[in-house]
């Protein structure tokens, strides 16, 4: 089956300490993002990659990194930098870049929680 | 700066009930609209897109509309299923955007009782 999968699902973490996050794709698409989802608010772009070895920031992209070494594998690290980091962080990829033509397909999120 | 509002923010009907959530927005210049659904603690997943020249698109029970002159958009259950209940997201892209080119709605919650 076809698809994107992040891990872990929960994920616990004290203050001060980075994180990162696991995003894996097997459908073959070029794009891949990372969202950051908030109660009672839109998905924020925190940052994107158009193709291997190149990215780009989002909206929000203060106190996170990214990585894209495969075209399959997008890890999102989350620094002692990020005020807030507590969230559901989504990744999503795309066929093409995200012009809107090609559907985002999500995996089912990994949130986050940091005291 | 471009903005999706969405209605209402929540909602609750009875199982076998129609309902229809709206989206208005703001982004231009307009590419296309699309419809998410996004079951609790899961990814958002497509249901339907609409282009410009597109006035109504269906997806089984699901029906969306886009009226480009008003830029509203809504989306119709018809007989609801309690597996309808989500979050419903309207994302709207721009026509020069990239990846930075999507704006999000906030989602109306949809609770489907039996």
């Amino acid at each position: 089956d076809g698809g994107i999968t992040q891990s872990p699902k929960y994920l616990f973490r004290k203050e001060g300490q980075n994180v990162t996050l696991s995003c894996e794709q097997n459908l073959n698409h070029d794009a891949m993002y990372w969202y950051r989802q908030d109660p009672g608010q839109g998905l924020r772009l925190i940052y994107y990659s158009q193709i291997v070895n190149d990215f780009q920031k989002g909206d929000i992209a203060e106190g996170y990194s990214v990585s894209r070494e495969k075209k399959e594998s997008f890890p999102l690290t989350v620094t002692s930098a990020q005020k807030n980091p507590t969230a559901f962080y989504l990744c999503a990829s795309s066929l093409t870049g995200g012009d809107g033509n090609s559907p985002l397909h999500f995996g089912n999120g990994t949130r986050l929680t940091v005291t | 700066k471009n903005q999706v509002e969405q209605s209402p923010q929540s909602l609750i009907i009875l199982e076998g009930k129609n309902c229809t959530l709206q989206c208005n927005y703001t982004v231009s210049p307009f590419s296309n609209l699309r419809w998410y659904k996004q079951d609790t603690g899961r990814g958002p997943v497509s249901l339907t897109i609409m282009t410009f020249s597109e006035n109504t698109k269906s997806n089984g029970r699901y029906t969306a509309t886009l009226d480009a002159d008003t830029k509203q958009s809504s989306l119709h259950i018809t007989a609801s299923q309690l597996s309808d209940s989500a979050s419903y997201i309207c994302v709207v892209s721009a026509l020069s955007g990239g990846a930075d080119g999507l704006t999000f709605g906030k989602g109306t919650h949809l609770i489907i009782q039996p």
